[in-house]
């Protein structure tokens, strides 16, 4: 069945280590999306990427960094310059990033945990 | 600003009963919106959405939403509640092709 793999599903980190977040898909999808979600604050856009070496700031980049070498893939790191790591993080992808009906489809999440 | 509210926090239903979560939008130009459902420690599932044509929409699992422009509402709704549809409910709107802007979440809780 076709998806999103995030992995893994419960990640503790010391605070000041950089941390790699996971997510693959294999919908044949173009576009990628980083979500951080918190308790009462709905989902906040981190970052997107349209095509493969390509990808954008969302609202709360400060302290993230992405790749996409590869259409499958848009891992997600978490630096020790994010002041508040903690949190649930959710990947996203839709067909095509340029088309407004196309809904996105999430993987479902990892939960980071910096300490 | 592009906004969604969801002015509920927590709803409370009766199984069997009906439900309306409600959802505001703030958005000049032609919104496409979507509901999306996630249960605990889980991902977002879509559950329908609305870009243009008749504003009331069908969706997965039973729930409609209505599509009213003049009052910037896109409200979800059921006849009858399940025990299985308590989660938290997510309305967004798409302002840019990329953007998709989420409302902050109503958690439906459902009592025998």
């Amino acid at each position: 069945d076709g998806g999103i793999t995030q992995s893994p599903k419960y990640l503790f980190r010391k605070e000041g280590q950089n941390v790699t977040l996971s997510c693959e898909q294999n919908l044949n999808h173009d576009a990628m999306y980083w979500y951080r979600q918190d308790p009462g604050q709905g989902l906040r856009l981190i970052y997107y990427s349209q095509i493969v070496n390509d990808f954008q700031k969302g609202d709360i980049a400060e302290g993230y960094s992405v790749s996409r070498e590869k259409k499958e893939s848009f891992p997600l790191t978490v630096t020790s310059a994010q002041k508040n790591p903690t949190a649930f993080y959710l990947c996203a992808s839709s067909i095509q990033g340029s088309s407004y009906n196309s809904p996105l489809h999430f993987g479902n999440g990892t939960r980071l945990t910096v300490t | 600003a592009q906004s969604v509210t969801q002015p509920d926090i927590h709803i409370t239903v009766s199984e069997g009963a009906s439900l309306e979560l409600r959802c505001n939008y703030s958005y000049g130009a032609t919104p496409y919106l979507f509901w999306y459902v996630q249960s605990p420690g889980q991902g977002l599932q879509l559950l329908l959405k609305y870009f243009s044509g008749d504003t009331l929409v069908q969706g997965i699992k039973g729930f409609e939403a209505e599509f009213k422009r003049s009052q910037s509402s896109f409200n979800l709704r059921k006849p009858s509640v399940h025990w299985s549809d308590a989660a938290e409910y997510f309305c967004a709107v798409r302002t840019g092709f990329q953007k998709l802007v989420f409302g902050t979440g109503t958690r439906l809780l459902v009592s025998p």
